[in-house]
């Protein structure tokens, strides 16, 4: 069964350091999102992109992350000068339709330490 | 999204059927109901979704209430593995770009 790969699996960078999480979503989708959870709490909802342009963005995806599909397969999270409170689990999704029944599918997510 | 109301935590005994409760008595007539379920160490894995019809796949079952404003996650006979959080999300076929709004879910455990 086709999945969504993200890369690293734990990324460990200084504070103030650019950071780029890696993604791979199943190959004929179409809609790709970045959620976040910090330790003990909730997933969080960051972005969504579609054609190329971001389609939704939550008050957390502030100017510092950034978001790419720079080859049609990668899908790319940016975040430009870290800070601590970044240090969550961040997780990779697609879907293959816009129908509101078409699942989501996630990776196992990148485990990002901010030191 | 309207809201969805869980337990925290359940237990369940190994080999034995679970259900796992959700209210959302706000629900729409166009919100799809979505559960998706949380291993350890994990990231959140779709189990099923209905609209107003009791649904099953090869993973659950979900029975949904006739006034649709609660559902029950069924797991037939619970496994080690089935240990999670799970998930029960509201989705509007009228919405927009499908980004999930997670809550805390319900812890399972199953024990031995």
């Amino acid at each position: 069964e086709p999945e969504v790969t993200q890369t690293p699996s734990h990324q460990v960078t200084q504070m103030g350091q650019e950071v780029i999480l890696r993604c791979v979503p199943i190959s004929n989708h179409l809609y790709f999102y970045w959620y976040r959870q910090i330790l003990g709490q909730k997933v969080e909802f960051l972005v969504s992109f579609y054609n190329n342009e971001i389609s939704e963005k939550s008050e957390i995806f502030d100017d510092q992350f950034s978001v790419e599909r720079p080859d049609g397969s990668n899908f790319t999270l940016k975040i430009r000068s870290t800070k601590l409170e970044d240090s969550a689990m961040y997780f990779c999704a697609s879907r293959w339709g816009a129908a509101s029944n078409q699942p989501q599918h996630f990776g196992d997510g990148t485990r990002l330490s901010i030191l | 999204d309207a809201k969805t109301t869980q337990p925290n935590s359940m237990e369940s005994n190994e080999e034995e059927p679970v259900h796992l409760p959700c209210n959302h008595s706000t629900i729409s007539g166009t919100d799809y109901i979505h559960w998706y379920r949380q291993l350890p160490s994990q990231g959140p894995e779709y189990v099923i979704h209905g609209l107003t019809s009791n649904v099953n796949n090869r993973m659950a079952s979900l029975a949904i209430a006739e006034d649709r404003k609660s559902s029950t996650l069924i797991l037939h006979r619970a496994t080690l593995r089935d240990a999670a959080v799970y998930y029960c999300i509201l989705r509007d076929s009228a919405g927009s770009q499908g980004n999930l709004i997670f809550g805390k879910g319900t812890k399972l455990s199953v024990k031995p």
